[in-house]
């Protein structure tokens, strides 16, 4: 079974706090996803990568950075936390590589992590 | 702009009977559609994956259906349990963009 794991199941930060949210895969997928999903707006991509190092905007790539040094883990980085990106923050992660297309496949998600900024 | 819909945003309904939740999507040229499942306080799950070239497909109680010409798929639940209830989200991957592009879901209820 794939299983994604998130650092932290539920977040309090302030304003301006940097804040990692952290996301590990187990089966050697080429690509991981970081979503956020709000009530009524289903889920908006904010940055995903086909291979190491690589990344890619989504729709809403403003405010956050990515970071993925190992295939297994994609970290997402608030750089300075704000209310308006209070949210559940989904990380997901599918097999195929560059090329193929990253939503070729199913993708598997991890259980979210619930940040709330004050 | 390449949209998916899902309506109603919520149901409920008693246990035992069988139901349809529906998604559309505003462009007829995509590459698959997915259906997930969301459990409170969980990840999505995934349920069933339609290719562009198919027409359905099935799992256990489930059977989702593509009509890629009226911009609609169907998600068949039969003889529901109460443990189906949950958020069924739909997603679909267009042709020019290999992205996936989420419906809000539907909020399911069984009652016993």
């Amino acid at each position: 079974d794939v299983k994604v794991t998130q650092s932290s199941r539920y977040l309090v930060k302030r304003t301006g706090e940097k804040v990692f949210l952290e996301c590990v895969q187990d089966m050697d997928h080429e690509n991981m996803f970081w979503y956020r999903q709000d009530p009524g707006l289903g889920l908006r991509l904010i940055y995903f990568s086909y291979d190491v190092k690589m990344k890619e905007k989504g729709d809403i790539p403003e405010g956050y950075s990515v970071s993925r040094e190992k295939k297994e883990r994609f970290s997402l980085i608030l750089e300075s936390a704000s209310t308006n990106q209070t949210s559940m923050y989904l990380c997901a992660s599918s097999r195929y590589g560059a090329g193929v297309g990253p939503s070729t496949d199913t993708q598997y998600f991890g259980p979210g992590t619930r940040l709330t900024v004050l | 702009k390449q949209e998916v819909t899902q309506i109603p945003a919520a149901l409920s309904v008693p246990e035992g009977e069988n139901l349809v939740l529906n998604c559309s999507f505003t462009d007829s040229a995509i590459y698959n559609l997915q259906w997930f499942r969301q459990d409170p306080g969980k990840g999505l799950t995934s349920l069933l994956l339609i290719q562009s070239s198919q027409r359905e497909q099935t799992s256990g109680r489930l059977n989702a259906s593509l009509d890629k010409s009226s911009g609609r798929s169907t998600l068949y639940i039969a003889a529901s349990q109460p443990g189906d209830s949950a958020t069924y989200l739909c997603a679909v991957s267009f042709d020019s963009n290999y992205q996936l592009i989420w419906g809000a879901g539907t909020k399911l209820i069984i009652k016993p």
